[in-house]
């Protein structure tokens, strides 16, 4: 069974720069996974943020940018603002298997 | 704006059908796959299938065959039919439309979410 890794949990100060990371058991994300970011708030259902890889929703935030780093999938939040807490999943394509979304990172601004 | 609302009980007896219906609103089914995720209580999403507009789909293999999604194009709505429930199976529902061409792949519009329990 396809597992996707993302780090449970970070936390960012206000105005700082976190990368959050998407890892699949079968091996190196490439842009043939057409990766894929939400963000969900509690409460809240999940919110498209970005796809393909890089690719933005006119609804994306400038600061929320993504790509592929050391054979991961990656999402930098540059200047991070305080309604950016929140958990953040990602999710990998598999061709005929469908799809996998990662276990999700509980970012916390702090 | 295309919106997607999901509808049905929101209590099942173990080991019967859960069903629900998403209805489209702002838009046509046509054209785009159709997807179900799910989210139990305190947990991650889980992707549990999709349904191209004319009837080709693809399911997640962790749930051994209970699980149906089609669509109907005259009321513009797509379903979810997962057998022979558990109370694993109490989640929050999710429908979701996913945009597919050529370099991509998108799961971009979803509904606000039903939240379905399985109990006696």
């Amino acid at each position: 069974q396809t597992v996707v890794t993302q780090e449970p949990s970070l936390t960012v100060s206000p105005g700082g720069t976190v990368t959050l990371t998407c890892a699949s058991s079968t091996g190196p994300v490439t842009t043939n996974y057409y990766p894929n970011w939400f963000q969900q708030k509690p409460g809240q259902a999940p919110r498209a943020l970005i796809y393909s890889t890089s690719s933005k929703y006119s609804w994306t935030p400038a600061r929320f940018s993504g790509s592929l780093l050391g054979g991961k999938a990656a999402l930098t939040l540059s200047a991070v603002q305080p309604e950016d807490e929140g958990e953040y999943y990602c999710l990998l394509y598999y061709g005929g298997a469908g799809v996998v979304f990662g276990g999700g990172t509980k970012l916390t601004v702090l | 704006q295309v919106q997607l609302q999901e509808s049905g009980p929101g209590l099942v007896k173990p080991s019967e059908t859960l069903s629900l219906t998403c209805t489209v609103s702002g838009g046509s089914i046509s054209g785009y796959f159709w997807s179900w995720i799910r989210q139990s209580p305190g947990k991650g999403l889980q992707w549990l299938g999709y349904t191209f507009y004319s009837g080709s789909t693809t399911y997640n293999p962790s749930l051994s065959g209970r699980v149906t999604v089609s669509g109907d194009t005259s009321k513009n709505q797509f379903s979810l039919k997962l057998r022979s429930v558990t109370a694993a199976d109490t989640a929050v529902y999710y429908c979701a439309r996913v945009s597919v061409d050529r370099t991509s792949i998108h799961f971009d519009e979803w509904g606000q979410g039903t939240l379905v329990t399985v109990s006696s």
